[in-house]
């Protein structure tokens, strides 16, 4: 049936490793996104893709980067540089395409901590 | 002025209770509006879009007002179940994304 996967749900990384965080979707949106959320806060946007092979930075992306070579897919990778990891990791789509007024969908989330 | 903005709660009502969340939003160019549900370490879940002419869906009614710039959402008859973050949630054209989230209203109903 369709809809948005996102693995692993639980992801443990040590100081100084890069991570990477799936997000797949049959869909079949163009438009895909990654947000954080911390305890008790709202969702931040970290980057977000419009279309394949193109991907815009959100409000948080440093220490983060993406990737978006098919459309089914738009995995972030954590770097080392991203200081303060430990989040709950969110992908979201959106189908543009029918109408402008449209939800988005959401993954079940990936709960990253840095041990 | 933030872009979207709610009362974070939380909100303590008991059974049964009529409780009303309201969101205010910047952009007045924004399109769409939406109600989420999200549960403790939950994904978010969408609860309802909002019309201009609001709209209901059994115990939950949203309500638009665009010359003011909110919007607003009712729940009748709470429910135990109803506990849960309330996200408001806001399409502004042109901003970061499109879909701008609030931090949520949390709401708890006790018996």
């Amino acid at each position: 049936d369709g809809g948005i996967t996102q693995s692993p749900k639980y992801l443990f990384r040590k100081e100084g490793q890069n991570v990477t965080l799936s997000c797949e979707q049959n869909l079949n949106h163009d438009a895909m996104y990654w947000y954080r959320q911390d305890p008790g806060q709202g969702l931040r946007l970290i980057y977000y893709s419009q279309i394949v092979n193109d991907f815009q930075k959100g409000d948080i992306a440093e220490g983060y980067s993406v990737s978006r070579e098919k459309k089914e897919s738009f995995p972030l990778t954590v770097t080392s540089a991203q200081k303060n990891p430990t989040a709950f990791y969110l992908c979201a789509t959106i189908d543009w395409a029918n109408t402008r007024e449209t939800e988005a969908f959401f993954g079940q989330g990936t709960r990253l901590t840095v041990v | 002025r933030k872009e979207v903005e709610q009362d974070p709660g939380p909100f303590n009502v008991p059974e049964g209770a009529t409780v009303a969340f309201n969101c205010t939003y910047s952009n007045s160019a924004s399109q769409s509006f939406f109600w989420y549900r999200q549960d403790c370490r939950k994904e978010p879940k969408l609860l309802m879009s909002v019309y201009s002419s609001g709209n209901e869906d059994g115990r939950f009614t949203a309500q638009l007002n665009r010359a003011s710039q909110y919007i607003s959402l009712l729940i009748r008859d709470s429910k135990l179940s109803d506990s849960a973050t309330y996200l408001c949630v806001v399409n502004s054209e042109g901003s970061q994304g499109n879909l701008i989230f609030g931090k949520g209203t949390k709401l708890s109903v006790k018996p």
